[in-house]
């Protein structure tokens, strides 16, 4: 399978726990994006990659979060000290750059967060 | 900075009745225009977009969307629909920026459930 894989797939901890999602884009995307979707709303930007800089960061995502993308492969999403406000679906999405680029994304099935 | 608005969160619909899933976006900028379907357990998925070119877009299962810049709607209609079309859709957008597109702004998703 040559999509866009996050694991893990669902997550429960306690709240003020810490937690890491990983994401493997599709091998030829040099961009990779994390959102939060949240019941009943749509994917939220949180941040995005090109290779292995960090180029745009949402208010969304607070002191609590981190995202890195050593050598450009894939990427890591950690959240400290957990609230149950983070609960919530972590999406990865990556795709090309270029000026052919036009903004379409490829997704993977995401990493449900529960926090009790 | 770019919007998008569902105005409906939830469609019934019969099977092989019409659909329509109504979109706007807002935007000071010239905008790329995409619509995702999500079906249970799954991830996004593209169903299709509007880049340039003819107003009208179609997908490979029935759907179809028109790109009106006066009234800044993309609505997504199917005239017949299965019941395999059950799935929450989203409308989403991004500016096009000299060279590559970059996030994508969502709506909040219409879940759409075709009625037996």
């Amino acid at each position: 399978d040559t999509g866009v894989s996050q694991d893990p797939r669902h997550k429960i901890t306690k709240r003020g726990q810490n937690v890491t999602f990983r994401c493997d884009p599709i091998s030829e995307h040099n961009r990779l994006y994390w959102y939060r979707q949240t019941l009943g709303q749509g994917p939220e930007f949180l941040t995005y990659f090109q290779n292995e800089a960090q180029l745009e960061k949402s208010r969304l995502l607070s002191d609590r979060f981190s995202a890195e993308r050593p050598k450009g492969s894939f990427s890591t999403l950690e959240i400290q000290r957990t609230e149950q406000g983070d609960s919530a679906m972590y999406l990865c999405a990556s795709s090309r750059s270029g000026t052919w680029n036009t903004g379409e994304l490829f997704f993977g099935e995401g990493s449900r967060l529960t926090v009790l | 900075a770019q919007s998008v608005t569902q105005l409906d969160s939830q469609v019934p619909v019969f099977e092989e009745a019409p659909v329509e899933l109504r979109c706007n976006y807002s935007s000071s900028v010239s905008v790329y225009l995409f619509w995702y379907v999500q079906y249970p357990n799954q991830g996004l998925q593209l169903l299709l977009k509007y880049l340039s070119g003819s107003t009208l877009v179609e997908s490979i299962n029935g759907f179809e969307a028109e790109f009106n810049k006066s009234q800044t709607s993309f609505h997504l209609r199917k005239p017949s629909v299965h019941i395999s079309d059950t799935a929450e859709y989203f409308c989403a957008v991004t500016a096009r920026l000299s060279g590559s597109a970059r996030q994508l702004t969502f709506g909040s998703g219409t879940q759409l459930t075709v009625l037996p």
